[in-house]
Order: C-alpha cells, then structure tokens, then sequence
C-alpha cells in the first residue's frame, strides 16, 4: 500500500531564505508526483507536476526535483517571501488518476 | 474558465439529515473526484469518475455515500443519512489528459 509523507510538519524561516520540503513515499511504482500550494480555508493549487519519466520540474522560484528509485521528491523555494506562506502538499499518482496524499508542511515566511 | 465549482461553500445540518453536495468541472476535462479533507486524517480520495463513470470507489467510507456524474458538466455526492463525524471539507476536483488535477474552492460540512 503507498504510503505518502512530508518532512517536516511546519517550518518557519525568515524572508529571502532558500528552503527545501521533502516528500518521501513507500512504493516506487508512480506514474507521477504533484505539488500543491493550500492558503488556509482555501482549495488546493497545482503548483508543477512530474511525471514518472522527468527528473525536475521548475516554475519561477519553485523546482520539484524527482527521484523514484529512492522513492523521494523535494521542492525547493528560492527566495522565500512572505506570500510563499501556505501549506504545501505532494500527492503521488499511483495508477491512471488515483492520488495519495501526503499530510503536508505548513510553512511560514516570516517578513 | 471559471474554473472547479462547488455549492454550498458551506453546509450546515442536523444528523440524520439527508446532504447533497454539487460540483461543476472545467469544461472539457474528462476526468473527476471526490476528496475529503479533516485535521486526523488529511485529503482522502473518496472516488473518481473518467468520462462520467466511476472508476474507483474504494475510499468511499460507507453505504451512505453515493456519488453520480449524469454528464459531463455536472457531479453530486449524496450522503444519507448525515453523521457528526462526517463534518469535514469536501473537494471536488477536475482533470484532463495530463493528469494535472484542479482543485474547487470546497463545501465545508457541518453535521449536528
């Protein structure tokens, strides 16, 4: 059974800092891994998506890099900035459209 | 497109009751979901439709859940009757061919 996990559970660091979230997941058999973005109280936004075959995605300061033999993803976010303050999810895709989602990192940027 | 939408935004019931959730996808997406979201146990898949036919149903928790897509526009989740531990966010979510998947803003549920 996949199972789908984030370290860590929140994070806060100051604006401008690079920071990196990890998604790790148990059964490397995935058709793709997706970042989303949830501003509390809201839905989720796809941020980039990596499809089984791609090593890294990249999308302004976000890249989401992919190693599926290890079974981990990371996303790193270059130049913090308070509006990057959300919480973070990785969702793998395990088979046609079915998803498992990790619990996420709550991330605070402070100013 | 005005993207995923959802009605209610937020629905607030009393146990027992009957609960229908709506959800219009993105026009031209094929394919559909059902997710719930809650503190214990994070964003569960409940079920999802590819060209309006169920296709995976197991994260469907009970018999009082039922999920129907008549067409290509339109999608309802029915719970009957309501419990308590059935308060929780429900997504609905649309995708088409490359697996990307978009998010409505949710219906929060209240179950008394």
């Amino acid at each position: 059974k996949q199972e789908v996990t984030q370290i860590p559970a929140a994070l806060s660091v100051p604006e401008g800092e690079n920071l990196v979230l990890n998604c790790s997941f148990t059964d490397s058999a995935i058709y793709n891994l997706q970042w989303f973005r949830q501003d509390p109280g809201k839905g989720l936004t796809s941020l980039l998506l990596i499809q089984s075959s791609q090593r890294e995605q990249t999308s302004g300061r976000l890249n989401a890099s992919l190693d599926k033999s290890s079974g981990r993803s990371t996303l790193y976010i270059a130049a913090s900035q308070p509006g990057d303050s959300a919480t973070y999810l990785c969702a793998v895709g395990t088979g046609g459209f079915k998803t498992i989602f990790g619990a996420g990192t709550r991330l605070f940027v402070k100013a | 497109d005005a993207g995923v939408i959802q009605s209610p935004r937020h629905e607030v019931t009393e146990m027992g009751q009957e609960v229908t959730l709506r959800c219009k996808p993105i026009s031209g997406h094929n394919s559909l979901f059902w997710y719930r979201q809650t503190m214990m146990r994070g964003l569960e898949l409940l079920i999802y439709f590819n060209n309006n036919v169920p296709i995976d149903d197991s994260g469907m928790p009970e018999d009082r859940f039922s999920a129907k897509m008549p067409n290509a526009s339109f999608s309802t989740l029915k719970i009957q009757p309501s419990e308590p531990r059935d308060s929780a966010v429900y997504f609905c979510a649309s995708g088409g061919s490359s697996y990307e998947q978009y998010f409505g803003p949710g219906t929060r549920l209240t179950v008394t």
